[in-house]
Protein backbone atom coordinates (compact mmCIF):
# COMPACT_ATOMS: atom_id res chain seq x y z
CA UNK A 1 0.00 0.00 0.00
CA UNK A 2 0.85 3.32 -0.35
CA UNK A 3 1.47 5.29 2.75
CA UNK A 4 0.78 9.58 2.08
CA UNK A 5 2.26 11.45 4.68
CA UNK A 6 1.12 14.93 5.77
CA UNK A 7 2.94 17.64 6.94
CA UNK A 8 2.18 19.72 9.36
CA UNK A 9 -0.53 18.62 10.50
CA UNK A 10 -1.89 21.73 11.82
CA UNK A 11 -0.31 25.48 11.64
CA UNK A 12 -1.76 28.96 12.47
CA UNK A 13 -1.60 31.47 9.82
CA UNK A 14 -3.03 34.85 9.09
CA UNK A 15 -4.77 36.62 6.75
CA UNK A 16 -2.56 36.90 3.87
CA UNK A 17 0.17 35.01 4.24
CA UNK A 18 1.35 32.60 1.98
CA UNK A 19 0.61 28.76 3.05
CA UNK A 20 2.44 25.78 1.72
CA UNK A 21 1.76 22.49 2.48
CA UNK A 22 3.74 19.21 2.27
CA UNK A 23 2.47 15.74 1.25
CA UNK A 24 4.66 12.74 0.84
CA UNK A 25 4.14 9.53 -0.67
CA UNK A 26 5.97 6.44 0.41
CA UNK A 27 6.88 5.11 -3.03
CA UNK A 28 6.93 7.49 -5.85
CA UNK A 29 3.93 8.25 -7.66
CA UNK A 30 4.85 10.46 -10.41
CA UNK A 31 2.45 13.02 -10.41
CA UNK A 32 -0.82 11.33 -9.47
CA UNK A 33 -1.33 13.51 -6.64
CA UNK A 34 -5.03 15.72 -6.25
CA UNK A 35 -5.43 17.84 -3.03
CA UNK A 36 -8.93 18.61 -1.57
CA UNK A 37 -10.16 21.17 0.96
CA UNK A 38 -12.68 20.50 4.07
CA UNK A 39 -14.62 23.01 5.94
CA UNK A 40 -16.16 21.67 9.06
CA UNK A 41 -19.83 19.70 8.47
CA UNK A 42 -18.52 19.56 4.89
CA UNK A 43 -17.72 17.20 2.29
CA UNK A 44 -14.28 17.67 0.49
CA UNK A 45 -14.05 19.55 -2.64
CA UNK A 46 -11.77 18.94 -5.01
CA UNK A 47 -8.97 21.64 -5.50
CA UNK A 48 -6.06 20.27 -7.97
CA UNK A 49 -5.28 17.29 -9.20
CA UNK A 50 -2.42 15.84 -10.75
CA UNK A 51 -0.42 17.51 -8.93
CA UNK A 52 -0.37 20.83 -10.21
CA UNK A 53 -4.09 21.32 -12.20
CA UNK A 54 -6.01 23.44 -11.07
CA UNK A 55 -10.22 22.06 -11.15
CA UNK A 56 -12.39 24.56 -12.49
CA UNK A 57 -13.86 27.25 -10.24
CA UNK A 58 -10.90 27.17 -7.80
CA UNK A 59 -9.14 30.61 -7.08
CA UNK A 60 -5.73 31.22 -9.16
CA UNK A 61 -4.10 31.61 -5.56
CA UNK A 62 -4.21 27.83 -5.10
CA UNK A 63 -1.35 26.01 -6.67
CA UNK A 64 0.41 22.61 -6.74
CA UNK A 65 3.62 21.27 -7.34
CA UNK A 66 5.73 18.19 -6.96
CA UNK A 67 6.14 15.03 -8.73
CA UNK A 68 8.15 11.54 -7.65
CA UNK A 69 7.44 11.80 -3.73
CA UNK A 70 7.07 15.33 -2.57
CA UNK A 71 4.48 17.32 -3.52
CA UNK A 72 3.13 20.91 -1.98
CA UNK A 73 0.17 22.94 -2.14
CA UNK A 74 0.91 26.54 -1.74
CA UNK A 75 -1.79 29.59 -1.43
CA UNK A 76 -0.11 32.40 -2.13
CA UNK A 77 -2.56 35.11 -0.23
CA UNK A 78 -4.81 33.41 2.28
CA UNK A 79 -8.15 34.37 2.92
CA UNK A 80 -10.42 33.92 5.17
CA UNK A 81 -12.28 31.39 3.48
CA UNK A 82 -9.52 29.36 3.23
CA UNK A 83 -9.38 28.42 6.51
CA UNK A 84 -10.00 24.56 6.62
CA UNK A 85 -8.54 21.05 6.55
CA UNK A 86 -6.41 20.01 3.33
CA UNK A 87 -5.62 16.60 2.29
CA UNK A 88 -3.83 15.15 -0.14
CA UNK A 89 -4.84 11.84 -2.15
CA UNK A 90 -2.95 9.38 -4.51
CA UNK A 91 -4.29 8.24 -7.37
CA UNK A 92 -1.18 6.35 -8.78
CA UNK A 93 -2.52 2.95 -7.28
CA UNK A 94 -5.89 3.18 -8.87
CA UNK A 95 -8.79 2.38 -8.11
CA UNK A 96 -7.26 2.61 -4.12
CA UNK A 97 -6.85 6.10 -4.07
CA UNK A 98 -5.74 6.63 -0.03
CA UNK A 99 -5.16 9.98 1.43
CA UNK A 100 -3.23 11.82 3.47
CA UNK A 101 -3.57 12.60 7.24
CA UNK A 102 -4.71 16.05 6.44
CA UNK A 103 -3.89 19.46 7.70
CA UNK A 104 -5.87 22.14 9.64
CA UNK A 105 -5.58 25.51 8.43
CA UNK A 106 -6.42 27.63 11.44
CA UNK A 107 -6.51 31.72 11.81
CA UNK A 108 -2.94 32.75 14.05
CA UNK B 1 -25.51 20.22 -11.61
CA UNK B 2 -24.89 16.59 -10.44
CA UNK B 3 -25.94 15.93 -6.76
CA UNK B 4 -25.60 13.11 -4.48
CA UNK B 5 -27.34 11.97 -1.54
CA UNK B 6 -27.32 9.37 0.39
CA UNK B 7 -29.96 7.72 2.52
CA UNK B 8 -29.65 5.42 5.60
CA UNK B 9 -30.46 4.54 9.18
CA UNK B 10 -28.34 6.86 11.06
CA UNK B 11 -27.74 4.03 13.89
CA UNK B 12 -26.67 0.45 13.60
CA UNK B 13 -26.46 -2.11 16.25
CA UNK B 14 -22.87 -4.12 17.01
CA UNK B 15 -22.21 -6.82 15.03
CA UNK B 16 -25.04 -5.77 12.18
CA UNK B 17 -24.75 -4.53 8.61
CA UNK B 18 -24.62 -1.30 7.91
CA UNK B 19 -26.50 -0.07 4.53
CA UNK B 20 -26.70 3.36 2.61
CA UNK B 21 -27.63 4.11 -0.81
CA UNK B 22 -26.46 6.91 -2.99
CA UNK B 23 -29.03 9.12 -5.54
CA UNK B 24 -27.17 10.83 -7.86
CA UNK B 25 -29.31 13.46 -9.50
CA UNK B 26 -28.73 15.82 -12.92
CA UNK B 27 -26.39 12.73 -14.68
CA UNK B 28 -26.38 9.47 -15.41
CA UNK B 29 -25.30 6.70 -12.91
CA UNK B 30 -24.78 4.52 -16.41
CA UNK B 31 -21.76 7.05 -18.27
CA UNK B 32 -18.89 4.97 -19.42
CA UNK B 33 -17.03 7.95 -18.20
CA UNK B 34 -17.19 7.23 -14.30
CA UNK B 35 -17.03 5.38 -11.44
CA UNK B 36 -18.85 5.59 -7.88
CA UNK B 37 -18.10 5.16 -4.25
CA UNK B 38 -17.74 5.78 -0.85
CA UNK B 39 -15.39 7.45 1.68
CA UNK B 40 -15.88 7.47 5.16
CA UNK B 41 -14.54 9.79 7.92
CA UNK B 42 -14.37 8.88 11.66
CA UNK B 43 -15.47 11.74 13.78
CA UNK B 44 -12.30 14.23 14.26
CA UNK B 45 -10.13 12.06 11.42
CA UNK B 46 -9.25 12.06 8.21
CA UNK B 47 -10.73 10.30 5.21
CA UNK B 48 -10.44 6.51 4.32
CA UNK B 49 -11.57 5.13 0.84
CA UNK B 50 -14.32 2.38 1.17
CA UNK B 51 -14.49 1.03 -2.69
CA UNK B 52 -16.03 1.95 -5.58
CA UNK B 53 -18.31 0.49 -8.43
CA UNK B 54 -18.58 1.07 -12.37
CA UNK B 55 -22.05 1.02 -13.87
CA UNK B 56 -21.77 -2.58 -15.19
CA UNK B 57 -21.28 -3.87 -12.10
CA UNK B 58 -17.45 -4.31 -11.54
CA UNK B 59 -16.31 -3.33 -7.82
CA UNK B 60 -12.83 -2.51 -6.52
CA UNK B 61 -12.60 -2.43 -2.62
CA UNK B 62 -9.98 -0.93 0.38
CA UNK B 63 -8.20 -3.87 1.10
CA UNK B 64 -8.58 -3.64 4.28
CA UNK B 65 -12.66 -3.35 4.40
CA UNK B 66 -12.93 -5.95 1.59
CA UNK B 67 -13.84 -8.76 3.92
CA UNK B 68 -17.03 -7.01 5.28
CA UNK B 69 -17.98 -4.81 2.13
CA UNK B 70 -20.39 -5.57 -0.75
CA UNK B 71 -21.20 -2.19 -3.43
CA UNK B 72 -24.09 -2.43 -6.37
CA UNK B 73 -25.84 -0.32 -8.08
CA UNK B 74 -29.19 -0.06 -9.62
CA UNK B 75 -29.14 1.80 -13.18
CA UNK B 76 -32.90 1.69 -13.42
CA UNK B 77 -32.85 3.93 -10.17
CA UNK B 78 -29.74 5.76 -10.77
CA UNK B 79 -28.39 4.77 -7.25
CA UNK B 80 -25.59 2.73 -5.82
CA UNK B 81 -25.25 1.20 -2.76
CA UNK B 82 -22.90 -0.08 0.68
CA UNK B 83 -23.19 -2.39 2.90
CA UNK B 84 -20.50 -3.01 5.92
CA UNK B 85 -21.17 -5.93 7.84
CA UNK B 86 -20.06 -6.98 10.92
CA UNK B 87 -19.81 -2.98 12.55
CA UNK B 88 -18.11 -2.27 15.46
CA UNK B 89 -17.70 1.17 17.09
CA UNK B 90 -14.51 1.93 14.94
CA UNK B 91 -17.03 2.25 11.69
CA UNK B 92 -18.75 5.07 13.01
CA UNK B 93 -18.17 7.47 10.90
CA UNK B 94 -19.54 10.05 8.25
CA UNK B 95 -20.24 8.50 4.95
CA UNK B 96 -19.96 10.24 1.58
CA UNK B 97 -20.80 8.60 -1.49
CA UNK B 98 -18.73 10.25 -4.24
CA UNK B 99 -18.34 10.62 -8.29
CA UNK B 100 -14.90 9.13 -9.46
CA UNK B 101 -13.72 10.99 -12.33
CA UNK B 102 -10.30 9.92 -14.67
CA UNK B 103 -8.78 13.35 -14.08
CA UNK B 104 -5.42 13.18 -16.29
CA UNK B 105 -3.40 11.03 -14.17
CA UNK B 106 -5.80 8.25 -12.22
CA UNK B 107 -9.01 8.90 -10.08
CA UNK B 108 -9.99 12.11 -8.75
CA UNK B 109 -13.25 12.30 -6.64
CA UNK B 110 -14.76 15.49 -8.38
CA UNK B 111 -18.13 15.56 -7.12
CA UNK B 112 -19.93 14.38 -3.23
CA UNK B 113 -22.73 13.83 -1.13
CA UNK B 114 -23.20 15.82 1.49
CA UNK B 115 -22.51 12.85 4.15
CA UNK B 116 -24.58 10.72 6.69
CA UNK B 117 -23.53 9.97 10.02
CA UNK B 118 -23.79 6.91 10.96
CA UNK B 119 -23.03 5.90 14.58
CA UNK B 120 -22.43 1.53 15.47
CA UNK B 121 -24.01 1.50 18.86
CA UNK B 122 -26.72 -0.52 21.09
Amino acid sequence: DIQMTQSPSSLSASVGDRVTITCRASQSISSYLNWYQQKPGKAPKLLIYAASSLQSGVPSRFSGSGSGTDFTLTISSLQPEDFATYYCQQSYSTPNPSFGGGTKVEIK
Amino acid sequence: QLQLQESGPGLVKPSETLSLTCTVSGGSISSSSYYWGWIRQPPGKGLEWIGSIYYSGSTYYNPSLKSRVTISVDTSKNQFSLKLSSVTAADTAVYYCARHSYCTNGVCLDYWGQGTLVTVSS
